[in-house]
C-alpha cells in the first residue's frame, strides 16, 4: 500500500502570510494527488485534485504543485477562515490513502 | 445540488455489527464511474477510507478491514449501506459517506455531515 506523509504536522501563521504544506508519497503517483480542508466539527472539503486543479468554488489563493512523490499545497495569503486541518490523498489506487494531516492555526 | 446524510446507531457494544445508511440526493447513481464511499475519523485523528461502491455495483474495500466490511446500494431508495462486523472500541469515530464523481481522479467532492459512533459496553 502507498503511504502518505505530510509536513509540518502543525503550523501557526498570521493573516496575510504565505503558507506551504508538503505531502510525500511512498511511491510514484504521477499527479494523482488531492487536497482537502477540514474545519473543526465539519466534514472535509475538496480543494485541489490532480495535484494542481482547483475545485470549483475554491478561492484562487489556494494552489497545488508537484508530481511523482513530492507535492505542495500553498495558500498565497492566509485568510482568517483558512484555519483547520489539511489532508492530502493519493488517487492513484482505489484505497484513497490520506496523509496524517497538517493543522493550521491563525496567530 | 448533491447532498448526503448518514444515519445509524450512536452506540454499539463490542463484538456487535454496525449498520450505517447513507441517503443521498442530487444524483441518480447511474452514471458510469460514479460511486459512493465511506470514510471514518477516530476522535482527534486523521481520515481513513473504508469502502466504495460504484454505480455498476463494483465494490472496493480497505485491505486491512476487508473481512469485516460490506457495502451495498439501493439505487431506487437512493441509499448506500455499510456494515462492519465485530466492532471494537478502536472503531469509535465519526463515519462519513461521500460522493465520487465520474472522473479520472479518485476524488470525493461532496460529503455528508458525518455520524458519531461510539463502541462501548
Amino acid at each position: 500500500d502507498i503511504q502518505m506523509t505530510q509536513s509540518p504536522a502543525s503550523l501557526s501563521a498570521s493573516v496575510g502570510d504565505r503558507v506551504t504544506i508538503t505531502c510525500r508519497a511512498s511511491q510514484h503517483i504521477s499527479s494523482f494527488l488531492n487536497w482537502y480542508q477540514q474545519r473543526p466539527g465539519r466534514a472535509p472539503k475538496l480543494l485541489i485534485f490532480g495535484a494542481s486543479t482547483l475545485q470549483s468554488g475554491v478561492p484562487s489563493r489556494f494552489s497545488g504543485g508537484g508530481s511523482g512523490t513530492h507535492f505542495t499545497l500553498t495558500i498565497s495569503s492566509l485568510h482568517p477562515d483558512d484555519f483547520g486541518t489539511y489532508y492530502c490523498q493519493e488517487s492513484d489506487t482505489s484505497q484513497f490513502t490520506f496523509g496524517p494531516g497538517t493543522r493550521v492555526d491563525i496567530q | 445540488q448533491i447532498t448526503l446524510k448518514e444515519s445509524g446507531p450512536t452506540l454499539v457494544k463490542p463484538t456487535q455489527t454496525l449498520t450505517l445508511t447513507c441517503t443521498f440526493s442530487g444524483f441518480s447513481f447511474t452514471t458510469s464511474g460514479e460511486a459512493v464511499a465511506w470514510i471514518r475519523q477516530s476522535p482527534g485523528k486523521g481520515l481513513e477510507w473504508l469502502a466504495l461502491v460504484f454505480s455498476d455495483n463494483d465494490k472496493r474495500y480497505r485491505t486491512s478491514l476487508e473481512g469485516r466490511l460490506s457495502i451495498t446500494k439501493d439505487t431506487s431508495k437512493k441509499q448506500v449501506v455499510l456494515t462492519m462486523t465485530n466492532m471494537h472500541p478502536v472503531d469509535t469515530g465519526t463515519y462519513y459517506c461521500a460522493h465520487r464523481p465520474r472522473s479520472g481522479y479518485q476524488i470525493l467532492d461532496f460529503w455528508g455531515q458525518g455520524t458519531l459512533v461510539t463502541v462501548s459496553s
